[in-house]
């Protein structure tokens, strides 16, 4: 089945240490995003890739990083995570320029835990 | 700017009975309205997709309705059951902008 996936499912960071975040998908959809929740939130839209294009949202850290060396791979570092970025973060794609025909799908999320 | 809310915040409901979740947003001008559903600790799965030129979409015991110029969204669940229990967000899609979420509503279906 064609999915989005994201690895690893938990990750246990110390603080300051760097971490990567990976997310691929099998639908060929040309829009990447990634999102950071955290508990009891709505997911919050840290950046995204529209094809090649990068989009960062105006109040993302600086501190957080992402790479997209093709169509089916995105990846969120974060170069020095401080416990505040503890959270659940979310890869979702999308096709975009279809005029609102398709959806977002989402991955099963990274837990993200630094101590 | 688009916000979207979601109320109930929060609601616990007897197994079996027929319950409708709400969701409103501020501007109408929307390309379409999407329906998750999260487990504790889990990613979101979808469960309904609603074209702006559609008026309703079912999914089994799910079904979503949107009212586009009063800026408002359903999602009615028959026969509700335990394995219900989660917390249920709503998303609106304006263009190519990404998603805008409200915070959900979260549901328990006590047997």
């Amino acid at each position: 089945d064609a999915m989005v996936i994201q690895n690893p499912r938990y990750q246990v960071t110390q603080f300051g240490k760097p971490v990567t975040l990976s997310c691929s998908q099998t639908l060929n959809h040309n829009v990447m995003y990634w999102y950071q929740q955290k508990s009891s939130q709505a997911p919050k839209l840290l950046f995204h890739y529209y094809d090649k294009d990068f989009n960062n949202e105006a109040d993302t850290p600086d501190n957080f990083q992402s790479r997209r060396p093709n169509t089916s791979f995105c990846f969120l570092d974060i170069r020095s995570p401080g416990l505040g970025d503890t959270a659940m973060y979310l890869c979702a794609t999308s096709r975009g320029g279809t005029g609102g025909i398709y959806g977002y799908t989402f991955g099963s999320g990274t837990r993200l835990t630094v101590v | 700017k688009q916000e979207v809310t979601q109320i109930p915040a929060a609601l616990s409901v007897p197994e079996g009975e027929n319950l409708v979740l709400n969701c409103s947003f501020t501007d109408s001008a929307i390309y379409n309205l999407q329906w998750f559903r999260q487990d504790p600790g889990k990613g979101l799965t979808s469960l309904l997709l609603i074209q702006s030129s559609q008026r309703e979409q079912t999914s089994g015991r799910l079904n979503a309705s949107l009212d586009k110029s009063s800026g408002r969204s359903t999602l009615y669940i028959a026969a509700s059951q335990p394995g219900d229990s989660a917390t249920y967000l709503c998303a609106v899609r304006m263009g190519n902008t990404p998603l805008v979420f409200g915070k959900g509503t979260r549901l328990s279906v006590i047997a």
